[in-house]
């Protein structure tokens, strides 16, 4: 158990929908990093944030977004969806900005039909 | 966008040989080199955090080395395992971005 928590593990939904993933990072990790990983695609870095601040952004698309609250939950924010977002959604935390050790969440797998 | 390059993509061995794969990066902006694994239906898991060059980090059955001046690190499996079947991924850490991964090893261990 690497101490990340993401909800939901699974969620099935429409083309056009919205959703959002939720993540809890490690107890004392400030950093939170979003990675998609597509049917046989490697990890694609996201966005990370950083004690509630956007911190670097990756290949994140426009209909995406995130943040990161106060309490240092992270949520991810994807709408209007098409076929193509179905993926696996990891979230990963670390203790500070400058990465060291990420610990993985179990991911979201997210199904668009 | 930091160029990763893993090789071999796949790889299958008998219980019992020994096996290595490569990460190649780019050698400037240096920081560190991560290598986790990633058991299928599991999430990835940190390996090795490297930072210093001629670095070796063992863990088990399992080391790998480290060349930042020619941009290359070396991971071994010693005596595979059917529970090392797994993809092994490296990151090049810069210090200043989130890690960007390599697509990774599979490695498949026949019993």
């Amino acid at each position: 158990d690497s101490g990340v928590t993401q909800t939901p593990k699974h969620l099935i939904t429409a083309t056009g929908q919205r959703v959002t993933l939720r993540c809890s990072p490690r107890s004392g990790d400030l950093s939170v990093y979003w990675y998609q990983q597509s049917l046989d695609q490697g990890l694609q870095f996201l966005i990370q944030y950083y004690n509630g601040e956007e911190r670097a952004k990756g290949n994140i698309l426009e209909r995406f977004s995130a943040q990161q609250f106060p309490d240092l939950h992270s949520e991810l924010n994807l709408s209007s969806l098409e076929l193509g977002d179905s993926a696996l959604y990891f979230c990963a935390s670390s203790r500070d900005t400058n990465t060291g050790e990420l610990f993985f969440g179990e991911g979201s797998r997210l199904t668009v039909l | 966008i930091l160029n990763v390059e893993q090789s071999p993509q796949s790889l299958h061995v008998q219980e019992g040989d020994s096996t290595n794969f490569t990460c190649s990066f780019p050698s400037s902006n240096f920081y560190a080199l991560h290598w986790y694994r990633w058991e299928t239906a599991k999430s990835p898991e940190a390996l090795f955090v490297m930072t210093l060059n001629g670095d070796e980090k063992k863990k088990g059955r399992i080391s790998a080395t480290l060349n930042t001046k020619e941009g290359y690190s070396y991971l071994y499996i010693k005596g595979s395992q059917p529970e090392d079947s797994a993809t092994y991924l490296c990151a090049p850490d810069t210090g200043r971005r989130a890690l960007t991964f390599g697509s990774g090893t599979r490695l498949q261990v026949q019993p």
